[in-house]
């Protein structure tokens, strides 16, 4: 049971090349989502995707795309890379009893944008 | 609308010293409340949660937290410091029901001196 795994862990792009960041989680979980984490801002949602077919954008999601593909896989798409997406981006999925769920995250992205 | 505040981004304390990180929230429905640890170049674990029920919340390692609505506080404690507790903290708030959104402080790095 791995959870969730992300791929790749570190990326360098160039300012308005394109790239996928892949996630994947193997409990069943109904709900995945996108994050990004800056220093002294905490984590801040992109997209989230409540069940496989539906995506939503969260607070941040200017810039990016996302791709529910299964119940298992959320992908995160940056069409034109900017240097302001240089993060850390982490994937999380939500799953248990209704009323005590719990997100589970994944190693996390390093990305850099030049 | 729903936040968090983390009182303090920077927190050192002694080794075997009490552990007090401090969070205050603001929801306007009854808030699931989360500690979140972030060990360096890791992704996010959960440490403890509040949902409903009991206000006292026992974590892993050791830690803790209270919910106190009157205070909209969710403070998380551990009596005695290890080495291995130096991390990142993070508090977060989501809604009950829902798609489960996580709101996220700003975070508190923790340092542990001998």
């Amino acid at each position: 049971n791995a959870g969730v795994t992300q791929t790749p862990k570190f990326q360098v792009l160039k300012t308005g090349q394109s790239m996928t960041l892949q996630c994947a989680q193997d409990m069943n979980h109904n709900s995945m989502y996108w994050y990004r984490q800056d220093p002294g801002m905490g984590l801040r949602l992109i997209y989230y995707s409540a069940s496989e077919g539906t995506t939503d954008k969260g607070e941040v999601p200017n810039g990016y795309n996302v791709s529910r593909l299964n119940k298992r896989e959320f992908s995160l798409r940056l069409e034109s890379a900017a240097p302001s997406q240089t993060s850390v981006y982490f994937c999380a999925s939500r799953g248990g009893r209704a009323g005590t769920d719990t997100q589970y995250f994944g190693p996390g992205t390093r990305l850099t944008v030049l | 609308a729903q936040s968090v505040t983390q009182l303090g981004s920077h927190v050192s304390v002694s080794e075997g010293a009490l552990v007090l990180l401090r969070c205050n929230y603001s929801s306007s429905v009854p808030p699931y409340l989360f500690w979140y640890v972030q060990y360096p170049n890791q992704g996010l674990q959960l440490l403890l949660k509040y949902t409903t029920g009991a206000t006292l919340v026992k974590g892993i390692n050791g830690f803790e937290a209270e919910f106190k609505k009157s205070e909209t506080s969710f403070h998380l404690t551990k009596p005695s410091a290890h080495m291995s507790d130096a991390a990142e903290y993070f508090c977060a708030v989501s809604s009950s029901g829902g798609y489960n959104k996580l709101i996220f402080g700003a975070g508190t790095r923790l340092a542990v001196h001998p």
